[in-house]
């Protein structure tokens, strides 16, 4: 069945390093790859998205690109802040089924100052 | 727009009471999904509905979990009898095709049962 991977947490960084979080996604087709944030207390927010191979989602200094040839859609960014500390969940969906997604288990980033 | 709303935001219960969660999506949107959230089991979809018809209920856990769809605007998720187990945060989120399936998610409901 179609699953989503994740990089296991917390991570933990100082202020201004270089922040990677791994995902990646075994699935049949072409899915729609996302990463969410999930803010302590809050609900889920679309951080940035991706709909075909190669496609680059990028968003608040965030990236991933959807590399089908390595079924992988890896979170960067160059420079965290302490106000990036949050829950990061990397996700997969298909077009023909509403957007129902499918989650990796999350990854806790703990931004230090 | 309001957003997806959701309540109660908390709810404590003693196991063996009946739950009600609701969730009012976003006007316009027709695709309703109902999430659980626990440290063990991470996110799980549980129920979505499109145009207030059940799609896919196979994340639903066991018989005492149901939820239902009446109209557009309002969706109920309820569990009869509660279990500690069943101890979670609980997301309601909504889609269209008009912004491409984005789902956007409501704060959740934490549900305790003691």
């Amino acid at each position: 069945g179609n699953s989503v991977t994740q990089m296991e947490g917390p991570v933990t960084l100082s202020e201004e390093a270089f922040l990677t979080i791994n995902c990646t996604y075994t699935a049949t087709g072409y899915p729609s790859l996302f990463w969410y944030v999930q803010y302590p207390g809050e609900g889920l927010q679309l951080l940035l998205k991706a709909t075909k191979a190669d496609d680059k989602g990028s968003n608040k200094g965030f990236e991933a690109t959807y590399r089908k040839e390595t079924t992988s859609f890896h979170l960067e960014k160059g420079s965290v802040q302490v106000s990036d500390s949050a829950v990061y969940f990397c996700a997969l969906s298909y077009y023909n089924q509403g957007g129902k997604l499918i989650f990796g288990q999350g990854t806790e980033l703990s931004v230090k100052p | 727009d309001a957003g997806v709303i959701q309540s109660p935001r908390h709810e404590v219960t003693e196991m063996g009471q009946e739950v009600t969660l609701r969730c009012k999506p976003i006007s316009g949107h027709d695709y309703l999904f109902w999430y659980r959230q626990t440290m063990m089991r991470g996110l799980e979809l549980l129920i979505y509905f499109n145009n207030n018809v059940p799609i896919d209920d196979s994340g639903m856990p066991e018989d005492r979990f149901s939820a239902k769809m009446p109209n557009a605007s309002f969706s109920t998720l309820k569990i009869q009898p509660s279990e500690p187990r069943d101890s979670a945060v609980y997301f309601c989120a909504s889609s269209s095709e008009r912004n491409m399936y984005e789902q956007y998610f409501g704060p959740g409901t934490r549900l305790t049962v003691t």
